[in-house]
């Protein structure tokens, strides 16, 4: 199974900074017949279902605000928040969707400071 | 917007089998891949698997003897069996379309393993 880790575990952000999430697979999730990179970051306010922000590493969902934005390639990628808002406060988890079993990151809690 | 919705019952016992069924709304369950996965309280998100209406099914290993999921066209839905489940299996489920990544999801339904 491909593993995935994140960091920090948690971290509190002020109002209107930025946010910055780092997330690290064990091997590759890049596909090479597509050349795309099997990276999905995922939102989960309290209380609620996840929610897709980002596919493809840096593709964001439709809906989504442009200050979430994914970035990284091969085994590292990063889910930066810009201007952070009072309802960005959730757990943050990737997924790597290129090789089954599909697996998540621990999570990432954010808070406000 | 697609719509996923969990039902089924909340409470199994040790050792029986957990069935849950997703109902899916404005969106055909042919056109897409559809996956399952849970959520212990307090913890993070497992994939379970996903399935095709074509037949194909991909379950995660540490749940494969256990795991079951079909389909049902005429309705729009999908089903989850875990059979001869453990207190471990006690979750919120959820069901949600695949590709690329996982989403929409469901709001998932909480299964609670006890006798």
């Amino acid at each position: 199974d491909i593993v995935m880790t994140q960091s920090p575990d948690s971290l509190a952000v002020s109002l209107g900074e930025r946010a910055t999430i780092k997330c690290k697979s064990s091997q590759s999730v890049l596909y090479s017949s597509n050349n795309k990179e099997y990276l999905a970051w995922y939102q989960q306010r309290p209380g609620q279902p996840p929610k897709q922000l980002i596919y493809w590493a840096s593709t964001r969902e439709s809906g989504v605000p442009d200050r979430f934005s994914g970035s990284g390639s091969g085994t590292d990628f990063t889910l930066t928040i810009s201007g952070l808002q009072a309802e960005d406060v959730a757990v943050y988890y990737c997924q790597q969707y290129c090789t089954t079993p599909f697996t998540f990151g621990p999570g990432t809690k954010l808070d406000i400071k | 917007q697609v719509q996923l919705q969990e039902s089924g019952p909340g409470l199994v016992k040790p050792s029986e089998t957990l069935s849950l069924t997703c109902t899916v709304s404005d969106a055909s369950i042919s056109d897409y891949y559809w996956s399952w996965l849970r959520q212990p309280p307090g913890k993070g998100l497992e994939w379970i698997g996903y399935i095709h209406y074509s037949g194909s099914t991909s379950y995660t290993p540490s749940l494969k003897s256990r795991v079951t999921m079909s389909l049902d066209t005429s309705k729009n839905q999908f089903s989850l069996k875990v059979s001869s489940v453990t207190a471990a299996d006690t979750a919120v489920y959820y069901c949600a379309r695949d590709g690329p990544g996982t989403g929409p999801w469901g709001q998932g339904i909480l299964v609670t393993v006890s006798s």
